[in-house]
């Protein structure tokens, strides 16, 4: 049964800052990786999609990586700021079945 | 740009009660999908809907919960007899093709008292 775990739970920076989200998966049978953010109350907005067969994905100052044979991926935000605070949740499609598998994410807070 | 729209944002119902939560997916979409995220868990895929039929659906969605395409706009969840356990955010979504990226309404938060 596919495990997705998002490392850490939460995480604190002052703007500016760079840094790195972690997401790992216990099936490497998948079709694509999704990082999505979630602000409070709203919806869910997918930030990167990254096919099964890519290494990374870029998007304005968002950037993530896919090993699949390792069962890993990274969402790296570069020059952070306050409005990227929400919660980052990353989620493998499944080869099988293409339903979506969700990590618990990382919420991230970007001091002023 | 075209999104996802889901009715109501809030719905409160008593135990027992049937609640039908609405969303009207992006136009050109021809894969639809309930989700739902139980407070502080992790999303859970409900169901999924291609062709005016269930395609896949999890354990989650047993036989009191129903979908249904009415008509060409809409894609409704029926909960025939909600449980106080069926209390979350229910996430409505769309795609063009299966497996790619999914277009998220903002959600309906169900509280069943």
């Amino acid at each position: 049964k596919q495990e997705v775990t998002q490392i850490p739970a939460a995480l604190s920076v002052p703007e500016g800052e760079n840094l790195v989200l972690n997401c790992s998966f216990t099936d490497s049978a998948i079709y694509n990786l999704q990082w999505f953010r979630q602000d409070p109350g709203k919806g869910l907005t997918s930030l990167l999609l990254i096919q099964s067969s890519q290494r990374e994905q870029t998007s304005g100052r968002l950037n993530a990586s896919l090993d699949k044979s390792s069962g890993r991926s990274t969402l790296y935000i570069a020059a952070s700021q306050p409005g990227d605070s929400a919660t980052y949740l990353c989620a493998v499609t499944m080869d099988s079945n293409y339903q979506l598998i969700w990590g618990a994410g990382t919420k991230l807070i970007i001091k002023p | 740009e075209p999104e996802v729209t889901q009715t109501p944002s809030h719905q409160v119902t008593q135990m027992g009660q049937e609640v039908i939560l609405r969303c009207v997916p992006i136009s050109n979409h021809l894969y639809f999908y309930w989700y739902r995220q139980i407070l502080g868990q992790k999303v859970e895929f409900l169901v999924s809907f291609y062709n005016n039929e269930i395609s896949e659906k999890s354990e989650i969605f047993d036989d009191q919960f129903s979908v249904e395409r009415p008509d060409g706009s809409n894609f409704t969840l029926k909960i025939r007899s909600t449980k106080l356990e069926d209390s979350a955010m229910y996430f409505c979504a769309s795609s063009v093709p299966v497996g790619e990226k999914l277009f998220f309404g903002s959600g309906t938060q169900l509280s069943v008292l």
